[in-house]
């Protein structure tokens, strides 16, 4: 089974400040993990994508995530947060062919002015 | 461009009545997904398919069902709504003839309230 943890339902950072998303893994084979964002009233959209290779992973709007195998970590980053990273944000994993995708409960994201 | 569409945006229904939400995807993908999004619980898979005459469950099928008639359309009928069942429903669509590894594009989401 597979199964996905985000540490922290609501996150406050101030507008400028390092962003910092935590998401856990469990995957009995090489998982394939993402970030989505999911901004109010609309459906989720993807930030970026984990599947072979480099294990740092760029993403649109700034944010990046590294994959480590070692502590079954897939964080997510962004260095300065801007006022419209405000919104929730979902960490999902797969282990490829016809495996489902297991979300995680998401976090929310608030930017303080 | 290409897009996944869903209908209605917003509904509300009686206890009891049968409600099918509407989705259709121009990607011309194969793989089709209904999620539920409750506080708390994330997202929850409900039903998927991986082509035309597949359907599967997911891990809340209970009260909901889907067919898959061609490759745009899959709706989901819920076949007597009860109030648990309240929720904001996703529909989404991937490409990958694996089913898992390529990112899943989201419809803009369906607000159902039974009361």
């Amino acid at each position: 089974a597979q199964s996905v943890t985000q540490l922290g339902s609501h996150v406050s950072v101030s507008e400028g400040a390092l962003v910092l998303l935590r998401c856990n893994y469990s995957s009995s084979v090489p998982p394939y993990l993402f970030w989505y964002v999911q901004y109010p009233n609309q459906g989720l959209q993807l930030l970026l994508k984990y599947t072979t290779g480099a294990t740092l992973v760029k993403g649109i709007n700034g944010f990046e995530a590294e994959f480590k195998k070692s502590e079954t970590s897939f964080h997510l980053t962004k260095p300065s947060a801007h006022m419209s990273d405000a919104a929730e944000y979902f960490c999902a994993v797969t282990r490829g062919g016809y495996q489902k995708v297991t979300f995680g409960i998401g976090t929310k994201l608030q930017v303080i002015p | 461009d290409a897009e996944i569409t869903q209908s209605p945006r917003h509904k509300i229904t009686e206890t009891g009545r049968q409600v099918t939400l509407a989705c259709h995807q121009t990607w011309n993908h194969n793989n089709m997904f209904w999620y539920r999004q409750d506080l708390g619980h994330g997202l929850r898979l409900i039903h998927y398919s991986y082509g035309v005459q597949d359907t599967n469950k997911g891990e809340v099928s209970d009260g909901y069902s889907v067919s898959r008639s061609n490759t745009e359309d899959l709706p989901l009928t819920l076949e007597s709504a009860a109030s648990s069942q309240t929720s904001v429903y996703f529909c989404a669509s991937s490409g990958s003839l694996a089913g898992g590894i390529d990112e899943q594009y989201f419809g803009p989401g369906t607000r159902l309230t039974v009361t």
